[in-house]
């Protein structure tokens, strides 16, 4: 199936850094959705956008949903070592069934 | 709000044994639900969708014999893994959907087959 292309695909940052990735799309979404996993366990939530340039944040993560509707970032500020895990983003489209496309993850890794 | 169980979290068995893992919303009805297979260092692949009372919806080359899918109520999908062999070895998780939010994922199963 279809997968978002989602860079940097690892990061290994020291602890207090910023962290910025992004998402990028052949094809238009009406939602971007900001998932992380941590090992053995399911993805949960973090952001969700539901409009063209609509910035939202959660705390020390803002996400952005991209003007021209085929890209979504996600910054994370003065990380800390409990933000270690695999970030996905997540596409829907009007007329998919609900179905989410996902991205194909990057990796954190934070060094103290 | 918006929990998804999972059952079991991890189980190995031997080949040719069949294997049902269940996917239940805790505290909403889920209009919808989905599973999901991941490999190890892998993204989430949609398997099928699954609607209460309806046949399930497969995702192109997942077998539907293979991979059986069971919605019996609003709160509670099961997936039963027939016939596994060690290449259906995998994380399995479920999300459940309810309107007007994003979907909400289980914990996930591991499922070795030995």
């Amino acid at each position: 199936g279809q997968q978002l292309n989602q860079s940097p695909q690892s990061m290994f940052i020291q602890e207090g850094e910023d962290v910025s990735m992004n998402c990028t799309s052949s094809s238009i979404f009406n939602t971007w959705l900001w998932y992380k996993q941590e090992p053995g366990e399911g993805p949960v939530l973090l952001i969700a956008l539901y409009k063209a340039g609509e910035l939202t944040s959660n705390g020390r993560l803002t996400a952005q949903f991209g003007i021209t509707r085929k890209d979504s970032f996600l910054n994370i500020s003065a990380s800390i070592p409990s933000d270690v895990g695999i970030y996905f983003c997540a596409g829907l489209f009007t007329g998919g069934g609900n179905k989410l496309t996902f991205g194909t993850g990057t990796q954190l890794k934070v060094e103290l | 709000g918006a929990v998804v169980s999972q059952h079991p979290s991890w189980v190995i068995c031997k080949s040719g044994t069949s294997v049902k893992i269940e996917c239940r919303s805790l505290d909403f009805q889920a209009t919808t639900m989905f599973w999901y297979r991941q490999f190890p260092k892998q993204s989430l692949m949609l398997m099928a969708t699954s609607n209460e009372g309806s046949k399930a919806t497969y995702e192109q080359g997942v077998e539907k014999d293979k991979f059986l899918i069971n919605h019996a109520s609003l709160t509670l999908s099961t997936l039963t893994v027939t016939s596994a062999h060690p290449e259906d070895s995998s994380f399995y998780i479920c999300s459940a959907l309810t309107l007007y939010q994003p979907q909400h994922f289980g914990d996930g199963t591991r499922l070795s087959i030995l």
